[in-house]
């Protein structure tokens, strides 16, 4: 069966501080990943996605960045942290290249910017 | 707009109550997919259904039903019976045609506190 972990659970980084969260998917190959972000209030926006190793789409422009170095990694970045930062991030998996097909998420970071 | 629209911010029952969460949609594609998830307290978001825009039959799992109707543009979700574990947070999402093949558009989601 297929498994996602997502490290660290919790992560609390001063402002102007990097950022490296990571995912990882286990029991699947070539599958499509996601970042979403989940601010107060409850929303979930998604970040970026990828179908393959090297092959990162943003959906939103902001000083995070991703990197899929390996076909089951999935990595969120950043160089210099904002307060707006703050949230909590899921990762995500799916298979196949048609529409609609099924997400499903990891446990999540909490970020605390401050 | 709104493309999925969870009017319901927050639902407070009585362990037992049947409680019904709303989630209606907005989309011009003919193919698309409707989806429900549940966020417990821990925040893993946990996959509870899919749906594609062909098929309307109602669907029933456990205490759980949803019902899809195309003519109100709405994929109600009902928790029959409710327990204290069903308290979370529900999200409903969408999957359009004319989009990004792997863009889930979600609602902002439905807090359910189910109370013993």
């Amino acid at each position: 069966s297929q498994t996602i972990h997502q490290w660290p659970a919790t992560l609390v980084q001063p402002v102007g501080s990097p950022l490296s969260l990571e995912c990882t998917v286990e029991g699947t190959s070539n599958p499509n990943l996601y970042w979403y972000r989940q601010a107060a209030g409850r929303g979930l926006q998604l970040l970026f996605y990828s179908v393959g190793i090297g092959q990162i789409s943003s959906e939103v422009p902001q000083n995070l960045s991703a990197s899929r170095p390996q076909d089951r990694q999935f990595i969120l970045s950043s160089k210099k942290l904002l307060l707006s930062d703050s949230g909590f991030y899921l990762c995500a998996w799916s298979v196949g290249l048609t529409m609609g097909e099924t997400q499903y998420f990891g446990p999540g970071t909490r970020l605390l910017v401050l | 707009a709104q493309k999925v629209t969870q009017a319901q911010t927050e639902i407070s029952v009585v362990e037992k109550e049947d409680v019904t969460l709303d989630c209606v949609y907005e989309t011009r594609d003919t193919t698309y997919y409707l989806f429900w998830y549940k966020q417990p307290p821990s925040g893993e978001l946990v996959f509870l259904i899919r749906r594609n825009s062909f098929d309307e039959q109602n669907e029933i799992s456990g205490r759980y039903s949803w019902n899809f109707q195309k003519s109100t543009s709405s994929f109600n979700f009902t928790i029959t019976a409710s327990q204290v574990v069903d308290s979370a947070v529900y999200f409903c999402a969408l999957s359009e045609e004319g989009g990004s093949n792997y863009k889930l558009t979600f609602g902002k989601g439905t807090l359910l506190t189910v109370n013993p």
